[in-house]
């Protein structure tokens, strides 16, 4: 199975905020990479697809970028409404390898 | 209006059968390029694929469950099953189903999850 790995696996940042999430793939799946968003309790929110295209709704502060074995998701401004954990997913086999997850927490 | 309801007990003994059963509204899965997968997520920890299956039929296991797992739909009620065998106190998580787009492999579409709890 594709290896999906995240870093880093938490991080503190305050309201109006850059933060940058990477995600590395153990081989290259183009851009067969998906962003999710989940807050506490509740079910992961699909974000990205196809490694920077955003999902319908999705606020433009919301950028990812990648090819290959590595991908980047950044928060250009972060909102009080973005503190959650981010996963990215790997679609490029059936087994949809998901990384770890990044905390983003409220410093 | 897309949505999902995945339905099951809440605690069973080990080496018990689960069943969960997923609801859905808004989409057929013998619709044209659409699937319905189960993924699950441990307390705490990151989530995990389990099985799908297409809208033509087709199923999909993961490597590592796949002698435990068995998916199947209901089309006429707009339903889909997962049975796990032999559970384990490791099997403990959340459960959920997700709608997903057989082009793209996108899950665009999560169920609330439903909490599995593991233990005698």
């Amino acid at each position: 199975d594709i290896q999906m790995t995240q870093s880093p696996s938490s991080l503190s940042a305050s309201v109006g905020d850059r933060v940058t999430i990477t995600c590395r793939a153990s081989r290259s799946i183009s851009t067969y990479l998906n962003w999710h968003q989940q807050k506490s309790g509740k079910a992961p929110k699909f974000l990205i697809s196809a490694a920077s295209t955003l999902q319908s709704g999705v606020p433009s502060r919301f950028r990812g970028s990648g090819s290959g074995t590595d991908f980047t998701l950044t928060i250009s401004s972060l909102q009080p409404e973005d503190f959650a954990t981010y996963y990215c997913q790997q679609t490029y086999s059936t087994s949809y390898t998901f990384g770890q997850g990044t905390r983003l927490e409220m410093k | 209006q897309v949505t999902l309801r995945e339905s099951g007990p809440a605690l069973v003994r080990p080496t018990q059968t689960l069943t969960l059963t997923c609801t859905f509204s808004g989409f057929s899965v013998s619709s044209s390029e659409i699937f319905v997968t189960w993924i699950r997520q441990p307390p705490g920890k990151t989530l995990e694929w389990l099985a799908r299956v297409d809208w033509d039929g087709d199923t999909y296991y993961s490597t590592s469950l796949r002698t435990r797992l068995t998916i199947s739909r209901d089309t006429s009620n707009n339903q889909v099953v997962l049975t796990m065998t032999n559970m384990d106190p490791a099997d403990t998580a959340t459960y959920y189903c997700a709608r997903g787009i057989v082009t793209t492999n996108n899950l665009d579409s999560w169920g609330q999850g439903t909490l599995v709890t593991v233990s005698s």
